[in-house]
């Protein structure tokens, strides 16, 4: 199946950082990614979608001068988490869609561990 | 899009077949049924999905009823490696549609 990485794995930064995840499909042309969150013993919850060269969408009650994505190209998009406070601690995961060749299905990344200290 | 409701959780014994049932009772025409699961601490996996016909793959079969409001995922010969969080989700067919994720049903795959 298409694979999709994050980078980094983990990450542990001060209060008050911004923060970057960077999620690529390797070996597919993601029109469509999505970014979830996930709280421990909790289920995914939608964060945003974004169209590559457009601007994301977000779910309600999702903060979009917050969470600043970037989908800058078909491979690749970013998530910044900007200024993070302990609150934002949680699992970031990313998916992707390939809706160039006409496939439905989305392929999740493995998930970014984000700890604010 | 329609909610589903699965069982919170399940046991299995190692080597039999897991049965994962999924009520969605008010799913639409144009909605795909889709099962993903979640080993601890890493991203969803895609298993299978089915609009109206059983299908089959390497990992499970979908069993969707003839009125579609419900389905069942079968694994059929668990190992301990299936032990994960097994979400069933409905969504419309246009590429459009996003997959929102329930609560899903952690099953425990026992030896």
């Amino acid at each position: 199946g298409a694979v999709v990485s994050q980078h980094p794995s983990w990450v542990i930064c001060k209060s008050g950082t911004s923060v970057k995840i960077e999620c690529r499909s390797l070996d597919f042309q993601a029109t469509t990614m999505f970014w979830y969150r996930q709280f421990p013993k909790q289920s995914l919850m939608l964060m945003a979608t974004s169209n590559e060269g457009s601007k994301a969408t977000y779910e309600q009650g999702v903060e979009k001068d917050k969470f600043l994505i970037n989908h800058a190209s078909l491979t690749l998009s970013t998530l910044t988490v900007t200024s993070a406070h302990p609150e934002d601690s949680s699992f970031y995961i990313c998916s992707a869609r390939d809706g160039v060749a006409g496939v439905n299905e989305q392929f999740f990344g493995p998930g970014t561990r984000l700890t604010v200290l | 899009d329609a909610k589903t409701t699965q069982p919170p959780s399940m046991d299995c014994a190692e080597g039999r077949a897991a049965n994962l049932p999924c009520n969605h009772s008010t799913i639409s025409g144009n909605e795909y049924v889709y099962w993903y699961r979640q080993i601890h601490s890493q991203g969803p996996q895609y298993i299978i999905h089915g609009l109206k016909n059983n299908e089959t793959n390497e990992m499970a079969s979908l069993i969707i009823t003839e009125d579609r409001k419900s389905s069942t995922l079968i694994l059929p010969h668990a190992t301990l490696r299936d032990t994960a969080v097994y979400y069933c989700i409905v969504r419309p067919t246009s590429n459009t549609g996003k997959l929102i994720f329930g609560q899903g049903t952690t099953l425990q795959v026992k030896p």
